[in-house]
């Protein structure tokens, strides 16, 4: 069946420090690949998407690159701020199923 | 816009007891999701509803759990009775068309506590 691992948490870094959050998936087909962030107190929010291999999805400095012949979707940023502090969730979607696959998450703390 | 919302946020009661949990999607989104979200895990889905059809509740406990979606738009989840291993975190979510690649928009959840 598909799966989602993300790395092992929690990840403590510094401001203005450089990010990365791997994530490996296993699935049939060719699935759509997502990061989502959960702020404390709120839902998730998707914070990029790639449909497709070697897409890549960024947005608000943050990127991460479908690499089918490896199966991960690593999140990087270059430059992390204490506003980054959030829980961040790798997953999956297989349009056949048509329902995200979702790792375990990891949770980034920044210190000023 | 609004977003999707959910009540109640927070919710205490004893085993055994029945709890309901409400969802209000964005309007217009045809589709509609429950997922759990056990402490320090990723979301899994209940439930996906497309319009009133649930077309998706094979991980749906259906002893204990139960969900409607009345004329496409509201849904509530219910559990009865509860156990201790219920709480968690019930995420409810949105979509377009997921058929299409929508995007999935989550609500801030019910945290739900037996004792």
């Amino acid at each position: 069946g598909n799966s989602v691992t993300q790395m092992e948490g929690p990840v403590t870094l510094s401001e203005e420090a450089f990010l990365t959050i791997n994530c490996t998936y296993t699935a049939t087909g060719y699935p759509s690949l997502f990061w989502y962030v959960q702020y404390p107190g709120e839902g998730l929010q998707l914070l990029l998407k790639a449909t497709k291999a070697d897409d890549k999805g960024s947005n608000k400095g943050f990127e991460a690159t479908y690499r089918k012949e490896t199966t991960s979707f690593h999140l990087e940023k270059g430059s992390v701020q204490v506003s980054d502090s959030a829980v961040y969730f790798c997953a999956l979607s297989n349009r056949g199923a048509q329902k995200l696959v979702f790792g375990q998450g990891t949770r980034l703390t920044i210190n000023p | 816009e609004a977003g999707v919302v959910q009540s109640p946020r927070y919710k205490i009661i004893e085993k055994k007891q029945p709890v309901a949990f409400w969802c209000n999607p964005i309007s217009g989104h045809n589709t509609l999701y429950w997922y759990l979200q056990n402490l320090g895990q990723g979301p899994e889905l209940l439930i996906r509803y497309e319009n009133e059809e649930a077309v998706d509740d094979s991980q749906l406990p259906k002893d204990r759990f139960s969900a409607e979606r009345l004329k496409g738009v509201d849904s509530t989840l219910k559990i009865q009775p509860a156990e201790l291993g219920d709480s968690a975190v019930y995420l409810c979510a949105s979509s377009l068309d997921q058929a299409r690649g929508g995007e999935q928009y989550f609500g801030p959840g019910t945290r739900l506590t037996v004792t």
